[in-house]
């Protein structure tokens, strides 16, 4: 079984661009989740959609965004890029509940 | 999170040797914990997990003990090798309602574990 993957692995961009990350979750999982890493801050949730739906949403500005097909499959979607957006973003994807399978992430660095 | 008290960034241990990670949880209505492995350039991988009306739990290596008193976790990883050099993150997490958690986790600092040959 194929795990959760991500696109682009790494990209780069300038301030005031945007990126769309797109996470395929393993097959036959529903819910996917995002998350955003940094040295500084750590792990951090940004938004979880479980059959098309936003059924959580961390504390970011709304330059974040996310969707969700109806293939399960997401993509989330950062405006306006800023420096400190520079991270690793990870996805993570579970049938319903239970444990969270992350994909390997897309880095992202604004220059 | 992780208090600043009790998180160690960087735990080196000898290869064979056993290893402690602590981690305190944030949350007193946590009710699910979970503690994650990430090599360098890849995704955080589900180690084991605990929840709430239980205090131990154990894997294959790895047992997990929860004090929910002091809002304390712990992963003890038995005769450490060099492949378990890594960061390792302890989670916590909400069960919502229908016993199902959701895919918001909230993580901690991470512990760096240095194995030593």
């Amino acid at each position: 079984k194929a795990g959760v993957t991500q696109t682009p692995r790494y990209l780069i961009k300038t301030r005031g661009q945007q990126v769309t990350l797109s996470c395929s979750p393993i097959s036959g999982h529903r819910s996917v989740s995002w998350y955003q890493q940094t040295p500084g801050q750590g792990l951090q949730f940004l938004f979880e959609y479980f059959s098309e739906t936003q059924r959580n949403k961390g504390n970011f500005p709304g330059r974040f965004s996310g969707r969700q097909f109806s293939n399960s499959r997401s993509e989330m979607n950062v405006s306006t890029l800023e420096l400190g957006d520079s991270a690793l973003y990870l996805c993570a994807s579970r049938p319903y509940s239970g444990e969270l399978f992350f994909g390997e992430g897309s880095r992202l660095t604004v220059l | 999170g992780e208090s600043v008290g009790l998180h160690l960034p960087t735990l080196s241990v000898q290869e064979g040797d056993n290893s402690i990670i602590n981690c305190a949880y944030s949350n007193s209505a946590s009710d699910y914990f979970i503690w994650y492995k990430q090599e360098s350039g890849k995704g955080p991988q589900f180690i084991i997990d605990i929840r709430s009306n239980m205090d131990k739990r154990q894997g294959q290596r790895v047992t997990v003990l929860l004090n929910k008193t002091v809002k304390h976790l712990s992963l003890q990883i038995a005769a450490t090798q060099p492949g378990d050099s890594a960061v390792y993150f302890c989670a916590e997490n909400m069960v919502g309602r229908g016993s199902s958690n959701t895919g918001k986790l909230i993580f901690g600092q991470g512990t760096t574990l240095q194995v030593k040959p």
